[in-house]
This record gives C-alpha cells, sequence and structure tokens, in this order.
C-alpha cells in the first residue's frame, strides 16, 4: 500500500484566499484524522472522522476551516478565509477497524504559508 | 483532561552513546501509549507501542515500559546511531484520540 496520501506537500497563498488540502487514506482504514502542528502549540487534533461521518470536532479553531470526507478514500480540510495565523504543517492520518490496534498512520504532511 | 509531558530537547549525542528520552502522562481512564518518530521533512512513524501496564515496547533498538504506578513511558536506547536523528514524540490515547507531546529534537554527531 503506498500508505496516506496527501496533497499538495507544499501551498503557499495570500491572506483571504481559500485552501484546500487533499487526503487519501490507507484502503480498509475507517478512521481518518486531520492534525495541525505548529512550533507554539505542538500537534494539535483538529477533526477525525469514522466511516466517513464527522465525529469529533472540537479541535477545529473555527469557522473558517471545515472539513468532508465524501467518501471512503478522500477527505478535504478547506480553509476559508485563510490568515497568516494558519500557517503551519497539517497533517493526515488513518486507523484501521476497531480490534486492529487502532495505530494512526500519518502522511508526509502539507506544509502551508499563508501571506 | 489528557495530556503528555516530555522532556525538553534538544538533545546531542555522540555515536554509541546511551539515549533516554522522559515521558509522563495524565489521562482519565486507560490509555495506549506511543512513541512517534518524526524525520525531517516527513510524516509521523509509528516507532513502539503498549498498551496496558508493565508492556514493553520495542522496535530498531529503542525500548520503552508501561509504568502505571509512575505514570510514564520513557523511551532508551542503548547505542544510538546517526540515523537515529529525528524528532521523538511521546503520546497517549484513549478512545480513537491521540494526544502528543511537545516532541524532543534528538541529534546524533559521528
Amino acid at each position: 500500500d503506498a500508505g496516506v496520501i496527501q496533497s499538495p506537500r507544499h501551498e503557499v497563498t495570500e491572506m483571504g484566499q481559500e485552501v484546500t488540502l487533499r487526503c487519501k487514506p490507507i484502503s480498509g482504514h475507517d478512521y481518518l484524522f486531520w492534525y495541525r502542528q505548529t512550533m507554539m502549540r505542538g500537534l494539535e487534533l483538529l477533526i477525525y472522522f469514522n466511516n466517513n461521518v464527522p465525529i469529533d470536532d472540537s479541535g477545529m479553531p473555527e469557522d473558517r476551516f471545515s472539513a468532508k470526507m465524501p467518501n471512503a478514500s478522500f477527505s478535504t480540510l478547506k480553509i476559508q478565509p485563510s490568515e497568516p495565523r494558519d500557517s503551519a504543517v497539517y497533517f493526515c492520518a488513518s486507523s484501521p477497524p476497531t480490534g486492529t490496534g487502532n495505530i494512526q498512520y500519518f502522511g508526509a504532511g502539507t506544509r502551508l504559508s499563508v501571506l | 483532561g489528557n495530556s503528555v509531558t516530555q522532556m525538553e530537547g534538544p538533545v546531542t549525542l555522540s555515536e554509541e552513546a546511551f539515549l533516554t528520552i522522559n515521558c509522563t502522562y495524565t489521562a482519565t481512564g486507560y490509555p495506549s501509549l506511543f512513541w512517534y518518530v518524526q524525520y525531517p521533512g516527513e510524516g509521523l512513524q509509528l516507532l513502539l507501542k503498549a498498551t496496558k501496564a508493565d508492556d514493553k515496547g520495542s522496535n530498531k533498538g529503542f525500548e520503552a515500559t508501561y509504568r502505571k504506578e509512575t505514570t510514564s513511558f520513557h523511551l532508551e536506547k542503548g547505542s544510538v546511531q546517526v540515523s537515529d536523528s529525528a524528532v521523538y514524540f511521546c503520546a497517549l490515547k484513549v478512545d480513537y484520540k491521540l494526544s502528543f507531546g511537545a516532541g524532543t529534537t534528538v541529534t546524533v554527531r559521528a
């Protein structure tokens, strides 16, 4: 398996623009997680899905952030409008069904810079 | 709430030195414990895990023991290599949510 695939790897945009980050989880995994990594706050869980349904979005910083999972093989994290303080590395992770260790497998991340 | 506190870095070692990174946790319920490693420009990779008290996780020469009495999960390696240079994260999992420590940057010099 190719692992969790995220795109783009790098994104540079200007303040106020819409940004969409994409994630393809490992096939057969039914949990999907979005994290944000910054120097100040470390790794933070933003939201996670189970069977394409959002379960916990308490980590989403504000209404400018939204996430969707239209099917088992694709998820997006959208920021609209983007702000400089959103600059971070965003990771997607997926996890197999309950009872198989629930280990989370991470993608390589998207480095977002908002100018 | 759930939280993880790990030793602040950066840590700089010579090749073949002994490495210890301390990690303690606070959790409600019975967490699983993990060490993840992040190499430059990459995502996090699971290094080892332990799911219950007194379990020892091990991988690539690294070890950590789940100590419930001291709420700790310290990472150790007896002889580090240059290729072990990375950022190491201690984490706990309750239900399906991972809580990470701040990360410890380790640099191994030849």
